[in-house]
């Protein structure tokens, strides 16, 4: 069984600090993904990664940044915490992107709160 | 735009009864459909993908259809468990470059004893 794993289920931190997201899984995969989840507004799509070293935007990517220096590890940042960045982060990953029927594997969620 | 947009929002039911939720969309062009089921406090979990070419699935009590003529897709419970109780999300994937995927708010469902 796939496993994601997301470092911190709850995360409090204060306007202004640098915050970093950690995501591990174990299936060797590709692809892998940052989302947010907000009441209302569903799944969106902050940041993804094909392979190591390799990024793409997402649909809101303003205020957050990634890395993935190795294939197993990718890291959200959050470079400047605001309230606004107040919510649940989920980590997924893929074999292969969506379109080919691979499902998305998700992690349990980091909850973060900017005060 | 590329839109999901299920139905209800919420529902409640009481345990042993059926229930279907909705989901529209407008991908095009268009290449699966999947409903995830999301437990409070964890990640979604994959429970079925429809294809162009599948009308129903199904996976035990959970049934899904879909009409890809008016971009419609349902997921029918069966027999209701206190263990539904959960967020479910129809995520659509077009052949697009890059094919994104394009996630639908989501049916937060409560089964009542």
């Amino acid at each position: 069984d796939v496993k994601v794993t997301q470092s911190s289920r709850y995360l409090v931190k204060r306007t202004g600090e640098k915050v970093f997201l950690e995501c591990v899984q174990d299936m060797d995969h590709e692809n892998m993904f940052w989302y947010r989840q907000d009441p209302g507004l569903g799944l969106r799509l902050i940041y993804f990664s094909y392979d190591v070293k390799m990024k793409e935007k997402g649909d809101i990517p303003e205020g957050y940044s990634v890395s993935r220096e190795k294939k197993e590890r990718f890291s959200l940042i959050l470079e400047s915490a605001s309230t606004n960045q107040t919510s649940m982060y989920l980590c997924a990953s893929s074999l292969v992107t969506g379109a080919d029927n691979s499902p998305l594997h998700f992690g349990n969620g980091t909850r973060l709160t900017v005060t | 735009k590329n839109q999901v947009e299920q139905s209800p929002q919420s529902l409640i039911i009481l345990e042993g009864k059926n229930c279907t939720l909705q989901c529209n969309y407008t991908v095009s062009p268009f290449s699966n459909l999947r409903w995830y089921k999301q437990d409070t406090g964890r990640g979604p979990v994959s429970l079925t993908i429809m294809t162009f070419s599948e009308n129903t699935k199904s996976n035990g009590r959970y049934t899904a259809t879909l009409d890809a003529d008016t971009k419609q897709s349902s997921l029918h419970i069966t027999a209701s468990q206190l263990s539904d109780s959960a967020s479910y999300i129809c995520v659509v994937s077009g052949e697009n470059a890059g094919n994104m995927l394009t996630f639908g708010g989501g049916t937060r469902l409560m089964v009542k004893p």
